[in-house]
């Protein structure tokens, strides 16, 4: 178990709709990051967020969103979903802010149908 | 630009092998970090080791061991008499200390399957 939890494990959703992914990082980490897995791109950094800042912006659509809250817990938001955002995503944490280990949740999977 | 590269998509070899698992980088940076992580049938992400790009010793834990030459921009990993529960998929990643996140830039990805 690497302390990092995210809800929910799994979701089924249509296209057009909108989700909320959840993270809680491990106890005294700072840093907070989203991944994108899927089959055709592998794993996607999309964004990263430092005591509740941004940090840095990967490859993330304009569509998503996402944002880290005073105690540290993060959320992801897509909307208007599409076929080919079905994906794993995953979230991670880290102490502070590069470089460190980051530690990932189990991951949400998402299927958009 | 950095860019990772596991060559090697899947390997299968019989319980008690040995394997190598290939990992190449490529980064501008001077100071960097390399990282392994297991992606197990259950699908969460384990991390295994971590290096930074200035301590090139060779390290070993129990029966895995890693070999970083930053002469040839690699940093190999061996499974040393391979059991079942080592087939997973094995993540090779890169963070540049540069960029000043903590962004991860994976490889593909290398599958094991290890035979009984």
């Amino acid at each position: 178990d690497s302390g990092v939890t995210q809800t929910p494990k799994h979701l089924i959703t249509a296209t057009g709709q909108r989700v909320t992914l959840r993270c809680s990082p491990r106890s005294g980490d700072l840093s907070v990051y989203w991944y994108q897995q899927s089959l055709d791109q592998g794993l996607q950094f999309l964004i990263q967020y430092y005591n509740g800042e941004e940090r840095a912006k990967g490859n993330i659509l304009e569509r998503f969103s996402a944002q880290q809250f005073p105690d540290l817990h993060s959320e992801l938001n897509l909307s208007s979903l599409e076929l080919g955002d079905s994906a794993l995503y995953f979230c991670a944490s880290s102490e502070l802010a590069g470089g460190e280990t980051q530690y990932f949740g189990p991951g949400t999977r998402l299927l958009v149908l | 630009a950095q860019k990772v590269t596991q060559a090697q998509t899947e390997i299968s070899v019989v319980e008690k092998e040995d394997v190598t698992l290939d990992c190449v980088y490529e980064t501008r940076d001077t100071t960097y970090y390399l990282f392994w992580y297991k992606q197990p049938p259950s699908g969460e992400l384990v991390f295994l080791i971590r290096r930074n790009s200035f301590d090139e010793q060779n390290e070993i834990s129990g029966r895995y061991s890693w070999n970083f030459q930053k002469s040839t921009s690699s940093f190999n990993f061996t499974i040393t008499a391979s059991q079942v529960v080592d087939s997973a998929v094995y993540f090779c990643a890169l963070s540049e200390a540069q960029s000043n996140t903590g962004k991860l830039i994976f490889g593909q990805g290398t599958t094991l399957q290890v035979k009984p």
